[in-house]
């Protein structure tokens, strides 16, 4: 089945520091991937969709020159939060859909706590 | 924004006993997904129920849709304490650039 590899699965980093996530799709072609996050006991909130070599649309709300998002390949799109702060902690989650039928894959998720 | 509701917010049953979810929306579907999430991880996509069907089955799993009530159901049978997790409905209009929208999930706790 379709598999989304993320990673790191958790990351701790300090203050005013920036952290990339990756989000690789393995065995097909993610022409859209989306970026969750999660605060805990919480549901999913949708942050940006990204097309492969387009800019993502972010949601509102959601600053874009935080989280910056890049999605340069059909099996790669990664997530930079830029300048974190401990407000930043949270689950992050990508879910990549590819080009034919219903199907949505999500990654296993990425733990971020700023210190 | 997040248009789904569920209920309960958290169910505590025994093993063996059934688990009933429900979920809410407020706008049309193109097809409803549930998932699962154990503690900290990633979503398991469970099933999904396009807007024409009105009840499939996957193993112990049933689920119901009732587009007239913008509503659907998860039912687990005969629970495991494996089951505990946290169960979310995600909602696809399958228009240009759509995306899934969650509830606000149930979470549910099967005590062995």
């Amino acid at each position: 089945g379709a598999v989304v590899s993320q990673h790191p699965s958790w990351v701790i980093c300090k203050s005013g520091t920036s952290v990339k996530i990756e989000c690789r799709s393995l065995d097909f072609q993610a022409t859209t991937m989306f970026w969750y996050r999660q605060f805990p006991k919480q549901s999913l909130m949708l942050m940006a969709t990204s097309n492969e070599g387009s800019k993502a649309t972010y949601e509102q709300g959601v600053e874009k020159d935080k989280f910056l998002i890049n999605h340069a390949s059909l099996t790669l799109s990664t997530l930079t939060v830029t300048s974190a702060h401990p407000e930043d902690s949270s689950f992050y989650i990508c879910s990549a859909r590819d080009r034919v039928g219903y199907g949505y894959t999500f990654g296993s998720g990425t733990r971020l706590t700023v210190v | 924004s997040q248009q789904g509701e569920e209920d309960p917010q958290a169910l505590s049953i025994q093993e063996g006993e059934n688990a009933t979810m429900n979920c809410s929306y407020k706008t049309s579907i193109n097809n409803l997904q549930w998932y699962r999430q154990n503690s900290g991880r990633g979503l398991v996509h469970l099933i999904l129920i396009r807007s024409n069907e009105r009840e499939k089955h996957s193993g112990r799993l049933r689920v119901t849709l009732d587009t007239s009530k913008k509503s659907s159901s998860l039912l687990i049978t005969a629970s495991r304490a494996a089951d505990t997790a946290s169960y979310f409905c995600a909602t696809d209009p399958w228009t240009s650039g759509s995306r899934l929208t969650f509830g606000e999930g149930t979470q549910l706790t099967v005590n062995p």
